[in-house]
Parts: C-alpha cells; sequence; structure tokens
C-alpha cells in the first residue's frame, strides 16, 4: 500500500513531442505529489509538485494532471528538448509514516533532435 | 548557497570491508536523510534524521548498516561488513521544516559504492 508504480520504463520521443509519464499509488492518505528529475552522475531535483486538492498545476512546459479518484498522476513535458533528457521519477509523501517520501521505479526518457 | 556535499565520490571495496560515507546537508535543514538508489531503480528510505534524532530508520539494515548525526548537523552513514548486494548509489537529501512538511528534498551528487 506503500507503493508508487510507473509507467513506462522508457520513453523515447522527438524533439518537440509530448512527454507523458504516469504513477498510480494506493495509499489515500499521500498528500503531497512531486516529480524529480535525475541527470547522470547527480542526485535527483525537485521539478515540480502537486497537492490533492488541484486537478493540474503546470509550470512552463512541465505540467502535472492529478486523478484522486483514480489514485493517479502524470507528468507532461510539452515541446520536449533533447536536454530534457533525463530520468524522471515520480514520488508519494505522507501517510501513516509521515514526511517518508516513495519514489517510483523511473522513467528514463530519451528526446531525440 | 552550497547545496548537499557528500563524499566520497566513488568507492570500490572487497566484501567484507567496512566502508563509511560523510554527508553535510544545507545549513539551516534540520531533517536529513539517507537513500539508497540501486542501478535503473528509484532511491529507497534508509533513514530519517529530525535535528539529531533518527525518526524512521524502519528500513535501514541494522546488523550492518549504522549511521549517526552528531549535533544535528553532518552525518555519517556506515557498513560493517559490506555484501555484494550493497552495491548502490547513497544518496544524501535534506529539508527544512520537518516531517510533516511537505518541503522540497535537495539531494546530493551521491557516493557510488561498488563491492567486489
Amino acid at each position: 500500500q506503500q507503493q508508487v508504480k510507473q509507467s513506462p520504463q522508457s520513453l523515447i520521443v522527438q524533439k518537440g513531442g509530448i512527454s507523458i509519464i504516469n504513477c498510480a499509488y494506493e495509499n489515500t492518505a499521500f498528500d503531497y505529489f512531486p516529480w524529480y528529475q535525475q541527470f547522470p552522475g547527480k542526485g535527483p531535483a525537485l521539478l515540480i509538485a502537486i497537492r490533492p486538492d488541484v486537478s493540474e498545476k503546470k509550470e512552463g512546459r512541465f505540467t502535472i494532471s492529478f486523478n484522486k479518484s483514480a489514485k493517479q498522476f502524470s507528468l507532461h513535458i510539452m515541446d520536449s528538448q533533447p536536454g530534457d533528457s533525463a530520468t524522471y521519477f515520480c514520488a508519494a509523501r505522507g501517510g501513516i509514516q509521515g514526511g517518508k517520501l516513495i519514489f517510483g521505479q523511473g522513467t528514463e526518457l530519451s528526446v531525440k533532435p | 548557497e552550497a547545496g548537499v556535499v557528500q563524499s566520497p565520490r566513488y568507492k570500490i571495496i572487497e566484501k567484507k570491508q567496512p566502508v563509511a560515507f560523510w554527508c553535510n546537508p544545507i545549513s539551516g535543514h534540520n531533517t536529513l536523510y539517507w537513500y539508497r538508489q540501486n542501478l535503473g531503480q528509484g532511491p529507497e528510505l534508509l533513514i530519517r534524521y529530525e535535528n539529531e534524532e533518527a525518526v524512521d530508520d524502519s528500513q535501514l539494515p541494522k546488523d550492518r548498516f549504522s549511521a549517526e548525526r552528531l549535533k544535528g548537523v553532518d552525518s555519517t552513514l556506515k557498513i560493517q561488513p559490506a555484501e555484494l548486494g550493497d552495491s548502490a548509489v547513497y544518496l544524501c537529501a535534506s529539508s527544512n521544516g520537518g516531517y510533516t512538511n511537505t518541503g522540497e528534498l535537495f539531494f546530493g551528487e551521491g557516493s557510488r559504492l561498488t563491492v567486489l
């Protein structure tokens, strides 16, 4: 019940296309859903985050869509660029273990020129 | 402002040897985390500190792993003895605001451990 399931495992998108990564969770006590971006040899860095009281949050080319009833959320990257090539992790926080941040398995995104 | 600093960046040891990793969090951040990231996987929490108190160490393999955070600032994660399955990247992160706050986690670049 503490898991966060992420798909796809890898994604190849053409420059200018839309990248979509999906996550699902079971624990309804989760109350914070961030996405982290990780480049090779670096630690993850916060990209964008959402709380379950809103259905969408947009920051530049990055949008989180949140479906509370389905317990799913997704990251959309519009006008994908080669510089977006990285591994993306969804995560969830809250529940019986308070501030523990639980990560998905990651999606390796490659944007082709 | 300096980010989270970890050392060493890389460590290669033989199995059964000890190893230690050091983390210096962002100044003023009272919450410190150690995560382990296996190849191709997401980070998994090992231990979380609020100041100098370990408030969540349920995922720390206590038979061989130990951690400390003296004076609520720097932290050290130790493995003794190391096993082949311990090969991973050990990530340190810090945040401001305590475990009930949904504040951002700032990660270091990690310490990559290879056990031969």
